[in-house]
């Protein structure tokens, strides 16, 4: 059974640092493409980042570029994304995701709330 | 303009069917997509992968009540015989080489 597990949310103040953790179990790991998916309070589903099975190359949302890095550690079978210079909009619930064989998602993590506040 | 319009709201009432769109914009009217649902206070789940001929399969356990169509840039979504659960969100989503999108999502309401 596939299992995506997230954790490393909280409440941090704007323009500090947090770094989300996703544990991966069920399945090959390092076969699979990898993103995070946010949803702010009420909203929908906004894609955030993707970082690629084995050779690393990874993908940004704009409102991830320069502040976001994703990665992965297929030894772990853990997936990451440090987020730097945090804002108020950056207050959402934070998905990890897994990616069906370079094509759309097929399975999701329960989520990881991240609160940007003073 | 976003690659993925839906409908912000839909209903249809308990045992009746219900047909969500997701239009794709152009340039992008061939792509394939996936559904997914999210019920009230939880995590979305896949529901299917539907390709621009109308081919469409299904994630694991998702039961035989959901389908999927197409016809040009749209993507469809039936649900058959409606149940209390199928009360939640849902989106659909595209991706290419470089980025995914997701449609603004529909909120269905089983009356």
């Amino acid at each position: 059974e596939v299992q995506l597990l997230e954790s490393g949310g909280g409440l941090v103040q704007p323009g500090g640092s947090l770094r989300l953790s996703c544990a991966a179990s069920g399945f090959i790991f390092r076969n699979y493409g990898m993103s995070w998916v946010r949803q702010r309070p009420g909203k929908g589903l906004e894609w955030v980042s993707s970082i690629c099975a084995s050779f690393g190359c990874t993908y940004y949302a704009e409102s991830a570029k320069g502040r976001f890095t994703i990665s992965r550690d297929n030894s772990e079978n853990t997936l990451y994304l440090q987020m730097n210079s945090l804002r108020a909009d950056d207050t959402a619930v934070y998905y990890c995701a897994k990616i069906k064989d370079g094509a759309g998602i097929d399975y999701w993590g329960q989520g990881t709330l991240v609160t940007v506040s003073s | 303009q976003s690659v993925l319009t839906q409908s912000s709201s839909a209903s249809a009432s308990l045992g009746s069917s219900v047909k969500l769109t997701c239009t794709l914009s152009s340039g992008h009217s061939s792509n394939i997509i996936a559904w997914h649902q999210q019920q009230p206070g939880k995590a979305p789940r896949y529901l299917m992968k539907l390709e621009g001929s109308g081919s469409y399969k299904k994630g694991s356990g998702i039961p035989d009540r959901f389908s999927g169509s197409s016809s040009g840039p749209d993507r469809y979504l039936t649900i058959s015989n409606l149940q209390s659960e199928d009360e939640a969100d849902y989106y659909c989503e595209t991706w290419d080489r470089n980025s995914r999108a997701f449609g603004g999502g529909t909120k269905l309401t089983v009356l």
